[in-house]
């Protein structure tokens, strides 16, 4: 199992530009997270889902956007790209008991 | 409302010396928690959880953690510390049935040689 995976590592966006931070697990887990990482903040969740078709807001939504069509995918859209954007991204799929995360996407808003 | 609350930034201590990373939760139920260790550029991996059962939890790399409910803590230890135990921890506690977690800010653990 590669467990969960992001795409891309690592992303430079100007001002206003669009983007979406892929993830994929292959666990089959039902449950998945988005992430934020600021310095000295800890992880914020940004959206969530608890199956495909089902997504649901967490404590810093605005600005970003969620789909979830299949178990394995869940893909974050980023509209209109803002310097307070800048952060690091992780995604994460839950089992009983605990959340795998992925390797984190790195981004740097302009 | 949940909440966690790691009160120190960083933790220093000694190779060999027994180290406490220090966890307050905040949640109306039973709550679930968890530690979870940070190396620099990379994912979060998980340590340990306290869901049901004993109050002393033994985790990963040696790293055990106690459930104190009266005073509603979770703290980390490790009897031994290593300097490849240097990294951020987060503590996190969730609740309810959709497996969201709340984080703490985290703790950068430094350990000396």
């Amino acid at each position: 199992n590669a467990g969960v995976t992001q795409t891309p590592k690592f992303r430079i966006l100007k001002i206003g530009q669009s983007m979406t931070l892929q993830c994929t697990q292959d666990m089959n887990h039902n449950y998945m997270y988005w992430y934020r990482q600021d310095p000295g903040m800890g992880l914020k969740l940004i959206y969530y889902s608890v199956g495909a078709g089902i997504t649901d807001k967490g404590e810093v939504p605005n600005g970003y956007n969620v789909s979830r069509s299949t178990t394995e995918d869940f893909p974050l859209r980023l509209e209109l790209a803002a310097p307070s954007q800048t952060s690091v991204y992780f995604c994460a799929s839950s089992y009983p008991g605990g959340q795998f995360f992925g390797p984190g996407t790195r981004l740097t808003v302009l | 409302a949940q909440s966690v609350a790691q009160p120190e930034d960083q933790v220093n201590v000694a190779e060999g010396n027994p180290l406490t990373v220090k966890c307050t939760y905040s949640v109306s139920g039973n709550p679930y928690l968890f530690w979870y260790v940070q190396y620099p550029n990379r994912g979060l991996q998980f340590l340990l959880k306290y869901i049901t059962g004993d109050n002393l939890v033994k985790g990963s790399y040696g790293f055990e953690a106690e459930f104190n409910k009266s005073q509603t803590s979770f703290h980390l230890k490790k009897p031994s510390a290593l300097v490849s135990d240097s990294a951020l921890y987060f503590c996190a506690v969730g609740s309810g049935n959709t497996g969201k977690l709340i984080f703490g800010q985290g703790t950068t653990l430094q350990v000396k040689p």
